[in-house]
Parts: C-alpha cells; structure tokens; sequence
C-alpha cells in the first residue's frame, strides 16, 4: 500500500521569504509523485509531478520540488512567497501513469504581509 | 490543461432524497474516472474509480448502493448519493484520465453537497 505523509498541517511565511513544504513517501513500486494546491471550495490544480528522469522538478507559479529516493520525500518549495500562495497543498503519490491519487493530509499555507 | 467541468458547484437537499453530480471532461476522452470526498479540513479520500462502460471499482468502505456511480460515455461520470443523510455532507470532487499515456488526472471543480 501506497501512503503519504506531509509534515505541518499550517505553515505561515512571510510574503517574499522562502515556502518549504514537506512530503515523504512509502511505495513499494517507483513511485509517481505530484503536488497540488487546493483554494477554498474548487477543485485541485495540477503544481508539479514526477514521472521519471530529472529528480529536480519545475511547475508553476515558480514552485519546484525534488525527488529523493534515498530519503523518500518530494518537498516542494518556492524561493519567495506571493500573497497569492495563500492556500491549501497536497502530495499524492501513484503507483502508474493515471493510476488513481493517494493523498497526504494537506498543509494549509498562510502568507503574511 | 484539459478541462474537467463539474456540476453543480453546490447542492443543498433534504434528508432521504437523491442528488446527482455530473463530471465531464470538455475537450479529451476520459477512459477513466475518479470520485473522490472531501470533509472539511481534510485530505481527499477517493471513492471509486469509474472506467468507460464498465463497473466502478469502490474503495474499501464506500457503499455502492448509496454512491451510484455511472461512466456510460468517454466524456461523462455521474455520482449518485441515494437517500441522502447529513452524514452524506460533503466536498465531492471528481478527476479524469484520458487515456494510458497520460500521467495525470485533471480535476473537476468540486460540488459541495450540504444535506439538511
């Protein structure tokens, strides 16, 4: 079976430091590995995924996360937060392209000005 | 992206009725679909996994009498919650796949079933 833990249910940054998101792993098979972000009452938008080749991905809204397989984590992370970033953000693990989503808890992020 | 459309974005219905949420992928054949709950506050929990024509497959726990699930067309998955409960209220959240060569599913905007 396929888990995933976020470390933090809240993190608070300040608006232009650094946002660290945690996220390890369990997977018995290569995993594939994505990040989501969640505003409040709509859907999931895609941030970034890992598939195979490089450990170190780049999405959108200048968010990157990397791929440790010695550690097992995909912590994502953005070099300076936007007010905009104030939201909530889950790491889902897969064990196939497509296959169905297991998700971690979320980590709410609150931005201050 | 492609685009997943989910209808409604909200419902409210008394106790006993039925409500059913429509999930459709706009511009790309989805082979596969997933239904997924959401209590607030919390992370997303999937339901059942739909493919094109065939039965869903319920995740341990998900009563398949009272979340009917039908995946008739590549472009349409729909929910039933049967004889709704309070307990029923919910975030329900759909996502499609189109095809075994994607390595995502998109996701829908997500229906908030409140049960009164």
């Amino acid at each position: 079976a396929q888990s995933v833990t976020q470390l933090g249910s809240h993190v608070s940054v300040s608006e232009g430091a650094l946002v660290l998101l945690r996220c390890n792993y369990s997977s018995s098979v290569p995993p594939y590995l994505f990040w989501y972000v969640q505003y409040p009452n709509q859907g999931l938008q895609l941030l970034l995924k890992y598939t195979t080749g490089a450990t170190l991905v780049k999405g959108i809204n200048g968010f990157e996360a990397e791929f440790k397989k010695s550690e097992t984590s995909f912590h994502l992370t953005k070099p300076s937060a936007h007010m905009s970033d104030a939201a909530e953000y889950f790491c889902a693990v897969s064990k196939a392209a497509g296959n169905k989503l297991t998700f971690g808890g979320g980590t709410r992020v609150l931005v201050k000005p | 992206g492609a685009v997943v459309s989910q209808h409604p974005s909200w419902v409210i219905c008394k106790s006993g009725t039925s409500v059913k949420i429509e999930c459709r992928s706009l511009d790309f054949q989805a082979t596969t679909m997933f239904w997924y709950r959401q209590f607030p506050k919390q992370s997303l929990m999937l339901m059942a996994t739909s493919n094109e024509g065939s039965k869903a497959t319920y995740e341990q726990g998900v009563e398949k009498d009272k979340f009917l699930i039908n995946h008739a067309s590549l472009t349409l998955s729909t929910l039933t919650v049967t004889s709704a409960h309070p307990e029923d209220s919910s975030f329900y959240i759909c996502s499609a796949r189109g095809g075994n060569w994607s390595t995502e599913a998109f996701f829908g905007q997500g229906t908030r079933l409140t049960v009164v």
